[in-house]
């Protein structure tokens, strides 16, 4: 069936320093993948988004990469902040209503 | 512009009951989703509801339904609640299909 998973539950990284966070999909014929953040009490927040005929896209200290032979997509934090701990989704858009399919979450920890 | 609100922000309710969860969508989206997100898990898709129409719907037991008013506001019902619906029920809107989805805070649902 379809999927959405992630690598690494957990990644701690110094303020300052680069995160990555990957992602593995199943469904080869999806065609959108957003980046969603989630901080505690509050609903998944728009990161970024790749459609499947790019494979890198670039936004404010975020990188988001589309690897589509090894269906793998990675966001990447530049200079990380203690505001960006949050737990951070992928999602795989799927069927005619659109619908999002996340994975379980990578909970990103900044440490000073 | 207002965002995507949802109420009640928290709710306790009996085994066996039934609730109604609301959601105002964004000004300007036609387009409602209903995910529900179980504690450490990604959310996962209900429904979407467009144009007062369901237009698609997830891996959910009919006793999960749900409205969209000509305002495009919507309503999460649940029928004879189970322990496991316990979750948090997140709204998003949209204009069209996926782009520019924007979730709301959503509603804390506990079964006791």
């Amino acid at each position: 069936g379809e999927s959405v998973g992630l690598h690494l539950p957990t990644l701690s990284v110094q303020e300052g320093d680069n995160s990555i966070i990957n992602c593995a999909y199943s469904n080869s014929a999806s065609d959108y993948f957003i980046w969603y953040k989630q901080e505690s009490g509050k609903g998944p927040q728009f990161i970024i988004d790749i459609r499947s005929n790019m494979d890198k896209r670039q936004g404010q200290r975020v990188t988001v990469l589309l690897n589509k032979t090894v269906k793998h997509l990675s966001l990447q934090i530049a200079a990380t902040q203690p505001g960006d701990s949050a737990v951070y989704f992928c999602a795989e858009v799927t069927g005619t209503a659109s619908k999002l399919t996340f994975g379980t979450g990578t909970r990103l920890q900044v440490t000073l | 512009e207002t965002g995507v609100t949802q109420s009640p922000t928290h709710l306790i309710k009996t085994r066996g009951q039934q609730v109604t969860l609301r959601c105002s969508s964004q000004s300007g989206h036609n387009t409602v989703s209903w995910y529900q997100q179980a504690l450490g898990q990604g959310p996962q898709f209900i429904f979407q509801y467009y144009r007062e129409e369901e237009n698609g719907r997830g891996n959910f037991p009919p006793r999960f339904s749900g409205l969209q008013f000509p305002n495009y506001s919507s309503e999460l019902n649940v029928n004879a609640l189970e322990l496991d619906d316990s979750a948090l029920y997140l709204c998003a809107s949209s204009q069209t299909g996926p782009y520019g989805y924007t979730f709301g805070s959503g509603t804390r649902l506990t079964v006791v």
